[in-house]
């Protein structure tokens, strides 16, 4: 596809339940980010990859979120025994490179809106 | 700790308005600013700034960077009922070790275009 992509959009999970977010990076793409996106906020960073590597996961706020990509192309997040306070948007972006002009662009999926009740 | 500030937090204008919106950080390591245009869905690029003073432009829009006052501005000429969303600035880090990959985000400006 011409762009990132996630599933599912929306998600209701019940306390305590696990849930897994996947994400679809733009084909070619290096790098790979997650972010939380709570209501009224700006993205916060959570964790990223550069291929399969997860360089970075200082943003993840527990034990409970873990994240992958294993073949350096799709990536999950997956937060176990959900609590209400991750209810947020989790937003996904790919870009070529992490730093380098234009190729460090970041491009955004459209988000996968979880709601823990 | 990074900071990312943008004001107003929302504004409403008319169309055919011209409204600047602002973004000023505390980074360290500063390596660029980048506008995102988010509606509901996912943010959308619109600019990514690395030197001071030269102005990018499209179309509508233009932003700049001033990096001796840590600024950045994004200007919106003729208003459109189209532009009512909220953008977002947001600064990305040169390396120093773990917690230098992401971009930190401010808020956004929620900017309301009435007919």
């Amino acid at each position: 596809g011409a762009g990132v992509s996630q599933s599912p959009r929306y998600k209701v999970a019940k306390r305590g339940q696990d849930v897994a977010l996947r994400c679809d990076p733009i084909s070619g793409h290096v790098s790979l980010f997650w972010y939380q996106q709570a209501l009224g906020q700006g993205p916060e960073f959570l964790t990223y990859f550069q291929n399969e590597a997860q360089l970075d996961k200082s943003g993840l706020p527990s034990d409970r979120f873990f994240a992958e990509r294993p073949e350096g192309s799709v990536s999950t997040l997956k937060i176990q025994r959900t609590q209400q306070e991750d209810s947020a948007v989790y937003l996904c972006a790919s870009s070529l490179v992490w730093a380098g002009g234009p190729r460090e662009t970041q491009y955004f999926g459209p988000g996968t809106r979880l709601l823990v009740l | 700790e990074d900071k990312v500030v943008q004001s107003p937090l929302s504004l409403v204008v008319h169309e055919g308005d011209t409204v600047t919106l602002n973004c000023s950080y505390e980074v360290t390591n500063f390596r660029s600013l980048l506008w995102y245009k988010q509606e509901k869905k996912a943010p959308t690029f619109l600019f990514m700034l690395t030197s001071s003073g030269i102005e990018k432009k499209s179309g509508r829009l233009s932003s700049i960077l001033d990096k001796k006052e840590l600024f950045s501005i994004l200007n919106i000429t003729a208003t459109q009922t189209g532009d009512s969303a909220i953008y977002l600035c947001a600064v990305g880090k040169k390396y120093s070790g773990a917690g230098s990959y992401q971009l930190t985000f401010g808020k956004g400006t929620k900017l309301s275009v009435i007919p």
